[in-house]
Formats: C-alpha cells, sequence, structure tokens
C-alpha cells in the first residue's frame, strides 16, 4: 500500500484480556519497528525485524508482549493479560533499509480498563 | 480527509541560523499537535501542544499553536549542525496520528 497500515485504530481491552495489533507495512520495506508511546511523551522502542527474523526484541516490558512477522510483510503485536499500564499508542513504522528514512502508520491506541 | 501539511519540505542554512518549520492541519478531531526530530534511530520527541497562544521552550527550540488558524510553527535559533534531522509534526485526531511529510533541515558548517 502507499503508506503504514495500522488496525486497529483504538482498542478498549479489560484487563487480563489478550490483545492483537497488526501492522501492514510499505510493500517491499524491509525492516519493520514497534514502538510504544504513553501520553503526552516519545516513543519508546520495543522490537525490530528485518523481513521476518526478529534481531532486537530488547524493548519489550515483558514476557507479556509478542511480536511477530511470520512471511516478512505484515506484523502482529500480541499482549497477553493486558494491565492498565499497557495503556498507549503502539506505533510502527517501516523502512526500506535499516539506516534509511522510516514511514510511521497512525497508531493503536490501546485503553486498558 | 484529514491532513497534515509540513513546510517548506527542505531547507539548507548555515550554522548560527534561526529556522521556522511550519505545520498546519484540517482535521476533524483535533486532541493534540507534536513535533517529533527523527534522525536515523527512533524519532526523538520535541513537543506536544494542545492551546493556543502558550509557547513551549526547550533550549533553543520553541514552538506554538494557533487553533484558530490551524498552525503551528517550530523554532530553532542558533543552528548547529547536530539539529540536521527530519522534523516531524504529527496530530493526534480522534485516536489516530496524522503524519506530515517533514521538513528535511540541512545546517552546514
Amino acid at each position: 500500500g502507499a503508506g503504514v497500515s495500522q488496525s486497529p485504530r483504538y482498542k478498549v481491552a479489560k484487563r487480563g484480556q489478550d490483545v492483537a495489533l497488526r501492522c501492514d507495512p510499505i510493500s517491499g520495506h524491509v525492516s519493520l519497528f514497534w514502538y510504544q508511546q504513553a501520553l503526552g511523551q516519545g516513543p519508546e522502542f520495543l522490537t525490530y525485524f528485518q523481513n521476518e527474523a526478529q534481531l532486537d526484541k530488547s524493548g519489550l516490558p515483558s514476557d507479556r508482549f509478542f511480536a511477530e512477522r511470520p512471511e516478512g510483510s505484515v506484523s502482529t503485536l500480541k499482549i497477553q493479560r493486558t494491565q492498565q499500564e499497557d495503556s498507549a499508542v503502539y506505533l510502527c513504522a517501516s523502512s526500506l533499509a535499516q539506516g534509511t528514512g522510516y514511514t510511521f502508520g497512525s497508531g493503536t491506541r490501546l485503553t486498558v480498563v | 480527509e484529514d491532513k497534515v501539511v509540513q513546510s517548506p519540505l527542505s531547507l539548507v542554512v548555515h550554522e548560527g541560523d534561526t529556522v521556522t518549520l511550519n505545520c498546519s492541519y484540517e482535521v476533524t478531531n483535533f486532541r493534540s499537535l507534536l513535533w517529533y526530530k527523527q534522525e536515523k534511530k527512533a524519532p526523538t520527541f520535541l513537543f506536544m501542544l494542545t492551546s493556543s497562544g502558550i509557547e513551549k521552550k526547550s533550549g533553543r527550540l520553541s514552538s506554538i499553536l494557533d487553533k484558530k488558524e490551524l498552525f503551528s510553527i517550530l523554532n530553532i535559533t542558533a543552528t548547529q549542525t547536530g539539529d540536521s534531522a527530519v522534523y516531524l509534526c504529527a496530530v493526534d485526531s480522534n485516536y489516530q496520528l496524522i503524519w506530515g511529510a517533514g521538513t528535511k533541515l540541512i545546517i552546514k558548517p
């Protein structure tokens, strides 16, 4: 597609519920990144894929967070047993190669109640 | 259709100059406007603006929002080569971020 597409745009989850957030990167973009952005703060790095390989997951805050990109295109960020502190905007970005410009999606705003 | 337009698309100045970057928007449900500095790694959050006329400052950077005329400006004074980056503006509208295309700023020594 023309840009990075994320879905859903908005998600309300009850505490303890599992959620799955989807990212469709720009076609042909090798690198894909997930970020977590709390209100009024900058995006915090979560994880990075190069094609289907997850090369860096150092930013995932706990083992409740899991990301995959099985065919090197669409990626899913899964959060198990959601907690209130997981409430944030989850941003996905893709780039043609590491170190080149990023294109960000519109984000998924997750609210855990 | 919601949109965010940044200008200029690119700008080359000499170290020590002052620059003004512009961001105009048309959105259906404005919540806030955010400025980021994007280099090769994750974008750096600069400012979040929600109210008109209140200038936010951080060192040599400052920004202000005009909700009547639907724009924001980002000022950088006494520019340094380390300020070279793409500056992105995004508007939080109806629970999604709408991004401008960015202004590529190059500071020549």
